[in-house]
């Protein structure tokens, strides 16, 4: 079957690091995408990995190991505006067909 | 450029009714994805389709569900007669090609709050 499985909350202070994992089991994958959403707004794009290794973009980094079925965020320098909900999502093979996790919840402490 | 844009923002209505969802996607993105999210669960998907041409319906729940995109522009989704079990916020995305969605992934647009009494 397909799963996605990512931790449900989590809470972070300002200025620290937090990583937020992923794992997931699906039947085919051609690619991983985190997203960013804010409470009653549209997802937001943050980062897509389709091969091996770590993608650095400012602030945010996305890990994946394809043979693990794992990937990690990495927020660094936290603001409280980063306090939202970061969904990971796997593409399917072959289509557009994309399957996602719950979404984790990052809280943002001063 | 402007986003995607999903109209009503919210809905209520009563269980038996019929409502269209609209969406328009960016301008020159032929594909376009319809998701929904029910209360408390993960996004799901529900359809995809290629200018006016459903590529992947295999996410849309039951026949009550029926998506057009006429001329390859905006899509409808309409939900005839509505269920207690629909409500959720029913999500639009659009995107260009392979390259664009590596890039920068989906354009979701704002959704759709349905909620069926």
């Amino acid at each position: 079957g397909q799963n996605i499985d990512q931790p449900t909350e989590m809470t972070a202070t300002e200025g620290a690091i937090v990583q937020i994992n992923c794992t997931y089991q699906t039947s085919g994958f051609n690619g991983l995408f985190w997203y960013q959403q804010h409470a009653g707004e549209a997802p937001t794009f943050l980062s897509y990995n389709v091969l091996d290794g770590l993608e650095e973009k400012g602030r945010f980094s996305s890990f994946l190991s394809r043979s693990k079925g794992y990937s990690y965020l990495l927020l660094k320098e936290l603001q409280m505006k980063d306090s939202a909900s970061y969904l990971c999502a796997v593409r399917d093979t072959g289509g557009f067909k994309t399957i996602f996790g719950a979404g984790t919840r990052l809280f943002v402490k001063a | 450029e402007a986003g995607v844009t999903q109209f009503p923002s919210h809905s209520v209505i009563e269980k038996g009714q019929t409502v269209t969802l609209r969406c328009d996607p960016i301008s020159g993105h032929d594909n376009l994805y319809w998701y929904r999210r029910v209360m408390g669960k993960e996004i799901k998907f529900l359809l995809h389709f290629v200018k006016e041409s459903k590529q992947d319906e295999s996410g849309m729940p039951n026949n009550r569900f029926l998506a057009e995109r006429t001329g390859g522009t905006y899509s409808t989704l309409k939900v005839q007669p509505a269920e207690l079990e629909d409500s959720g916020v029913y999500f639009c995305a659009s995107s260009q090609a392979e390259t664009g969605v590596r890039a920068g992934g989906y354009t979701f647009g704002s959704g759709t709050r349905l909620t069926v009494v």
